[in-house]
């Protein structure tokens, strides 16, 4: 069973760049994957930040940009701001109507 | 703008059947490729991607729930439902329903999600 990963963690500094990754134990990540990235705090409902791979949704700052990094998915964060400390999901489209979350990474500004 | 709210009981015995209903409120359920998603989250952990159901009825879920699971749209007070058969703690979790544009391939908008205990 192919199963999504996601760094359980990342430390960035104010003003810094943080890259976290969305892949699969067996196979790549493609745009067919469909990434799209959700920011949570806790207590909060998901909110959308990317779809279709490199998707801004409405709203959503410009440092926060998304792509294909080899055979990864990935969420760039530029310029990392007190309130980007946040729960960020990812989940990717595995075929046959089926969608699949990664475990979450957690992102810590300080 | 569309709005989506889950309402059914939060406390559920093991063994029971958890039933939960989401109303959507500023716009249709009715739309050619949307999908109702269903999408939980246990205590401390990531999202779960339950499933989804077009408007027309047509579902897709996670294969590890698919004996469990029924889910179910009523269009004329635009609803959708989902029925999880043989709870146990392991299905103690906030339920979130969400609406998956498929034009785009993304779950667009939430509901604020709802708590459901398994216990007895």
């Amino acid at each position: 069973q192919t199963v999504v990963t996601q760094e359980p963690s990342f430390s960035v500094s104010p003003g810094g760049t943080v890259t976290l990754t969305c892949g699969l134990t067996s196979g790549s990540v493609s745009t067919n994957s469909y990434p799209s990235w959700y920011q949570q705090t806790p207590g909060q409902t998901p909110r959308t930040l990317i779809y279709s791979t490199n998707i801004r949704s409405s709203g959503v700052p410009d440092r926060f940009s998304g792509s294909i990094l080899g055979n990864k998915a990935a969420l760039t964060i530029t310029g990392a701001q007190a309130d980007d400390e946040s729960d960020y999901h990812c989940v990717l489209y595995m075929g046959n109507g089926v969608w699949v979350f990664g475990p979450g990474t957690k992102v810590t500004v300080l | 703008q569309v709005q989506l709210q889950e309402s059914g009981p939060g406390l559920v015995q093991p063994s029971q059947t958890l039933s939960l209903t989401c109303t959507v409120s500023g716009g249709s359920i009715i739309g050619n490729e949307i999908y109702w998603t269903w999408i939980r989250q246990h205590p401390g952990k990531g999202l779960e991607w339950i499933g989804y159901i077009s408007h027309s009825g047509r579902p897709s879920c996670l294969p590890s729930l698919k004996s469990r699971l029924t889910m179910s749209v009523d269009t004329s007070q635009n609803q959708f439902s989902l029925r999880l058969s043989s709870v146990t703690a392991a299905d103690t979790a906030v339920y979130y329903c969400a609406r998956h544009y498929g034009d785009y391939h993304y779950f667009d908008y939430w509901g604020q999600g709802i708590l459901v205990t398994v216990s007895s």
